[in-house]
């Protein structure tokens, strides 16, 4: 258990709707990374925030937007969902920026 | 576009055996190199490697970076079934504030008995 929760670990939803997941990181961690891992594309690198500021972004898509809250978790919002968006969803999180990143169980997501 | 590669994509091998994994990365302002394994869900942490030539161990596996020719490897001694996983090798690099870590799509290792 690397100490960061995910939920729902698992969501089936219909295209066109809007989804959010939700991340808790390691107790005292700042920076929070989200990945979307498929099939195809391996684990690929949406955003990264740092004790509530974006950080970094990658390839995440102008539907997708996330935030981090002052208690420090932090929600990933997609929306207008389409059949290519089902993945696996992973929250990571690090002491600081540059640390390990540890990873969370992932949110499974199943669009139909 | 940083980038980082890893070889062999698949790889069954018996119990007992010796194996090694490669990752090479091209990637601006490198800061880290790291090692994940990833059995059923999430990526577990195995190494991080920022050093040239210094070998990071534990238990049967080890690893090495090297800087210069932007590569490093992930030895797996005696091999057990439960080593079956993919391997993750993930390059940190850094531009001013902001931290980006990097995948390579992964080594699926196989061990049978």
């Amino acid at each position: 258990d690397s100490g960061v929760t995910q939920t729902p670990k698992h969501l089936i939803t219909a295209t066109g709707q809007r989804v959010t997941l939700r991340c808790s990181p390691r107790s005292g961690d700042l920076s929070v990374y989200w990945y979307q891992q498929s099939l195809d594309q391996g684990l690929q690198f949406l955003i990264h925030y740092y004790n509530g500021e974006e950080r970094a972004k990658g390839n995440i898509l102008e539907r997708f937007s996330a935030q981090q809250f002052p208690d420090l978790h932090s929600e990933l919002n997609l929306s207008s969902l389409e059949l290519g968006d089902s993945a696996l969803y992973f929250c990571a999180s690090s002491v600081r920026d540059g640390n390990t990143i540890y990873f969370g169980e992932g949110s499974w997501l199943t669009v139909v | 576009e940083d980038k980082v590669v890893q070889s062999p994509l698949s790889l069954v091998v018996h119990e007992g055996d010796t194996v090694t994994l490669n990752c090479s990365y091209e990637v601006t302002n490198f800061r880290s190199l790291l090692w994940y394994k990833q059995e059923k869900k999430a990526p577990t942490f195995l190494f991080m490697l920022t050093s040239s030539g210094i070998e990071k161990k534990s238990g049967r596996l080890s690893s090495i970076l090297d800087k210069k020719e932007l590569f490093s490897i992930l030895n797996i001694t005696a091999t057990q079934t439960g080593d079956s996983a993919v391997y993750l090798c993930a390059v940190m690099n850094s531009g001013g504030s902001n931290y980006k870590l990097t995948f390579g799509k992964g080594t699926l290792l196989t061990v049978n008995p």
